[in-house]
């Protein structure tokens, strides 16, 4: 696609419930970025994909996060058993070579409230 | 870990003046260096790049970095109401991954 896409936009949820947040990544873009943003907060690196390599997972929080990429390409981060904290917005991003040298592009995010 | 420190602000400016941004950061080893600009409620959008000490010019925006310094910045010339947003500086050291600062707001009074 023209950008990077990210679904839904928006979603409430449940204390204690499990979402799942989509990203499709420009087309070509063989890395894959998860970033949150919290409230005020700079960018906090979650995951990261490139291509059929095992993904980087240093920035996910608890083990009730986790990711995955179908066929290098569309991107699901799922929360389970949901918490207050985990509130903020997810970002996606992709870039087109594995050293972002050109930066990334990010979609519009998904932003998350637990309640 | 990566620190990447840019100045709290809010950075309060008037139509038509110059606004000046500073971020630091703490990896020697960096190589890229990203301005990006988020407006209220958006996502960032990448604005400049920057790999090598000097200046760079794209318009109004002057990004210039300092490596011995490590030291990086954003100029904003003849500043408009439309430059105000929180501008983010991010850094790429010899992996992949860009660490980002907390980002400084910036607003332009007409």
């Amino acid at each position: 696609g023209a950008g990077v896409s990210q679904s839904p936009s928006n979603k409430v949820t449940e204390k204690g419930k499990d979402v799942e947040l989509r990203c499709d990544p420009i087309s070509g873009h063989t890395a894959l970025y998860w970033y949150r943003q919290s409230l005020g907060q700079g960018l906090e690196f979650l995951i990261y994909f490139q291509g059929n390599s095992a993904p980087d997972k240093s920035g996910l929080p608890s083990d009730r996060f986790s990711a995955e990429r179908t066929g290098g390409s569309v991107s699901t981060l799922t929360i389970q058993r949901t918490q207050q904290e985990d509130s903020a917005v997810y970002l996606c991003a992709s870039s087109l070579t594995t050293i972002p040298n050109y930066g990334y592009t990010f979609g519009s995010g998904t932003r998350l409230t637990v309640v | 870990q990566k620190e990447v420190e840019q100045n709290s602000g809010p950075l309060s400016v008037p139509e038509g003046a110059i606004a000046s941004l500073n971020c630091t950061y703490s990896d020697r080893g960096s190589q890229s260096f990203f301005w990006y600009r988020q407006y209220s409620g958006k996502s960032p959008e990448l604005i400049m790049s920057i790999y090598s000490n000097g200046d760079k010019e794209d318009g109004r925006f002057t990004a210039q970095l300092n490596k011995a310094s490590q030291y990086v910045s954003l100029l904003i010339r003849d500043s408009q109401p439309s430059d105000s947003a929180t501008y983010l500086c991010a850094v790429n050291s010899d992996d992949y991954k860009l660490s980002f600062g907390a980002g400084t707001t910036v607003t332009v009074r007409a």
